[in-house]
């Protein structure tokens, strides 16, 4: 149980472009998702939280203009990087917590961006 | 002072060996407390949470928690190869808000045979 799938695993995409990356809880209603960035051999970042039928709230220094969230369903969430730059290459990963749960959260296999 | 700190590493122990990982936090409120493992270029998982001061023992793994000192540990017994990876603490803090998690910045562990 507490499967939670990333789409695209990797991507790569030209500055100026557009990238969508779907995360979905597939054996579990996930009220709250969450979207961490993280660069090589650094830590975590969170970037967002996001509840299903509300706007996601942004950590400190994160653009939400440049990072749309969007939390459709309780097993839908998805990130879009508007006008990627090379800067925005990352491994971006989400994570879910379950409804019913004791707060902690699954990971998502991660998305790998690449910006050229 | 970090949130939640945790030292760097790498720890070395050797194959069969008990390895220890700590982690201290800053929020004396704190709710639970997780324990995710992270290979190199994969995404973190789920190794065991705890929310009682004490012991939690999960197979070859133990989670204590000491509230009265903020500090929260990982015991592997009969370390493996396999748990060659950064070990990541993750608190729930008081004022978490929408409950997320304050990560460490994660210990290397290096199990060699």
């Amino acid at each position: 149980g507490a499967v939670v799938s990333q789409h695209p695993s990797w991507v790569i995409c030209k500055s100026g472009t557009s990238v969508k990356i779907e995360c979905r809880s597939l054996d579990f209603q996930a009220t709250t998702m969450f979207w961490y960035r993280q660069f090589p051999k650094q830590s975590l970042m969170l970037m967002a939280t996001s509840n299903e039928g509300s706007k996601a709230t942004y950590e400190q220094g994160v653009e939400k203009d440049k990072f749309l969230i969007n939390h459709a369903s309780l097993t839908l969430s998805t990130l879009t990087v508007t006008s990627a730059h090379p800067e925005d290459s990352s491994f971006y990963i989400c994570s879910a917590r379950e409804l019913l749960g004791a707060n902690e959260q699954y990971f998502g296999p991660g998305t790998r961006l690449t910006v050229t | 002072q970090k949130e939640v700190e945790q030292n760097s590493g790498p720890l070395s122990v050797p194959e069969g060996a008990i390895a220890s990982l700590n982690c201290t936090y800053s929020d004396r409120g704190s709710q639970s407390f997780f324990w995710y493992r992270q290979y190199s270029g994969k995404s973190p998982e789920l190794i065991m949470f705890i929310y009682s001061n004490g012991d939690k023992e999960d197979g070859r793994f133990t989670a204590q928690l000491n509230k009265a000192s903020q500090y929260v540990s990982l015991l592997i017994r009969d370390s493996q190869p396999s748990d060659s990876a950064t070990y990541l603490c993750a608190v729930t803090p008081f004022s978490g808000g929408y409950n997320k998690l304050i990560f460490g910045a994660g210990t290397r562990l290096a199990v060699h045979p």
